[in-house]
């Protein structure tokens, strides 16, 4: 299966833009690139995904390499609601349909 | 417009019961999907189903049976409950999109389980 990697935890200021990476290197050609996050004790909500092409959406940006090794999210003015854990996810092995999450990327925004 | 309803939001259970996690969608999705989250820890995936009367394993599923009798409805049940279940555990379901990927997946607000 297809591996994501993501720092453990990132910190923001209030306000400010925030660039979350995921790295990617074994995607394969077909696999699309899906983020979500878990704000506290609530269960995952989508935020956004893509194939190949960059692609906006009101909540975030999502920047995907040349090479589709990897990719980043772009919240563009992070508000302490966006603390939360941001997950980068690929599809589960080809021919199956179900999103295998890993650990994410813990947030803290401070104001 | 309720989206994805687990039911119940909090149980506690000794070694060795039995219950059933239920969930009920009102998107008329095809996909949907069992996940269970240790403290701190991600999501790993249980069970899924692409259809009624279609349900295949995840990562995990071992000490767990599911069923999808119709479109909306795909409960999770614990046969002999163990310490090692102690989790929360999230339903979700989607849509199926173009050329068979996944669109985006519906949480519902998960279960919060402990076996004593």
């Amino acid at each position: 299966d297809a591996k994501t990697t993501q720092p453990n935890s990132m910190e923001s200021n209030e306000e400010e833009p925030v660039h979350l990476p995921c790295n990617h290197s074994t995607i394969s050609g077909t696999d699309y690139i899906h983020w979500y996050r878990q704000l506290p004790s609530q269960g995952p909500e989508y935020v956004i995904h893509g194939l190949t092409s960059n692609v906006n959406n009101r909540m975030a940006s999502l920047a995907i390499a040349e090479d589709r090794k990897s990719s980043t999210l772009i919240l563009h003015r992070a508000t302490l609601r966006d603390a939360a854990v941001y997950y980068c996810i690929l599809r589960d092995r080809a021919g199956r349909r179900a999103l295998t999450f890993g650990s994410g990327t813990r947030l803290q925004v401070q104001p | 417009n309720a989206g994805v309803t687990q039911t119940p939001k909090f149980r506690i259970l000794k070694i060795g019961q039995s219950m059933t996690l239920q969930c009920t969608q009102d998107m008329n999705h095809n996909y949907m999907y069992w996940y269970r989250q240790d403290p701190g820890m991600g999501l790993k995936l249980i069970y899924y189903s692409v259809g009624a009367g279609i349900t295949d394993k995840g990562e995990v599923p071992n000490g767990y049976n599911v069923s999808r009798s119709t479109t909306e409805d795909f409960p999770l049940r614990l046969e002999l409950a163990a310490p090692s279940q102690t989790s929360v555990y999230f339903c979700a379901s989607s849509q199926k999109g173009r050329g068979g990927t996944n669109e985006k997946l519906f949480f519902g607000s998960g279960t919060q389980l402990s076996v004593l």
